[in-house]
């Protein structure tokens, strides 16, 4: 079935540093791509979306350009703050109004 | 936007009784909802699909006796998890579908513990 994968582990970076996150996903059709952040103790909130190749979600100064052809859905932001220290999920809708979940990857900004 | 409420937000229950975690969308209605679970450090698990006026439909693996689920209004849906054991102890979520392919808003979760 439909299927994301994130790059393993936490990740943990200076404030004002560039973070990446990779994602890249499995699907039969053209999906609908999603990030989600989660902060403690609480919901997932949308973080940003794209639903066709080549379109970039962007908010709160992430980003994410919908790869096609590299299957690809990774998360960036040019300075990151404290305030970002959150788990961030990337998701797809797999066609059935279901969505799958990568296994997220927590994010540790040091001031 | 839309808002999806999700009560309560913690709960303590002693072995062998059962809790219901409610999930309501506040401004929107939602055909759809759904309910996962998630584990400490872990992503999220989907249990089940739960459709306004019919019977969920639950992810292979989930005890359909043991998480009862109703969606009796296009607004509310109901986890009830039945027997709870300390092993059901877990944060669980509710998601609302609002009308579109890709309105999905997440409710803040619930903590169960049992004990």
């Amino acid at each position: 079935g439909d299927s994301v994968t994130q790059m393993e582990g936490p990740v943990t970076l200076s404030e004002e540093a560039f973070l990446t996150i990779n994602c890249t996903y499995t699907a039969t059709g053209y999906p609908s791509l999603f990030w989600y952040v989660q902060y403690p103790g609480e919901g997932l909130q949308l973080l940003l979306k794209a639903t066709k190749a080549d379109d970039k979600g962007s908010n709160k100064g992430f980003e994410a350009t919908y790869r096609k052809e590299t299957t690809s859905f990774h998360l960036e932001k040019g300075s990151v703050q404290v305030s970002d220290s959150a788990v961030y999920f990337c998701a797809l809708n797999d066609g059935n109004n279901r969505l799958a979940f990568g296994k997220g990857n927590q994010v540790v900004v040091i001031p | 936007g839309a808002v999806v409420s999700q009560h309560p937000s913690r709960v303590i229950c002693k072995s062998g009784t059962s809790v219901k975690i409610e999930c309501r969308s506040l401004d929107f209605q939602a055909t759809t909802m759904f309910w996962y679970r998630q584990f400490p450090k872990q992503s999220l698990m989907l249990m089940a699909t739960s459709n306004e006026g019919s019977k969920a439909t639950y992810e292979q693996g989930v005890e359909k006796d043991k998480f009862l689920i109703n969606h009796a209004s296009l607004t509310l849906s109901t986890l009830t998890v039945t027997s709870a054991h300390p092993e059901d102890s877990s944060f669980y979520i509710c998601s609302a579908l609002e009308g579109g392919y890709y309105g999905y808003t997440f409710g803040s979760g619930t903590r169960l513990t049992v004990v």
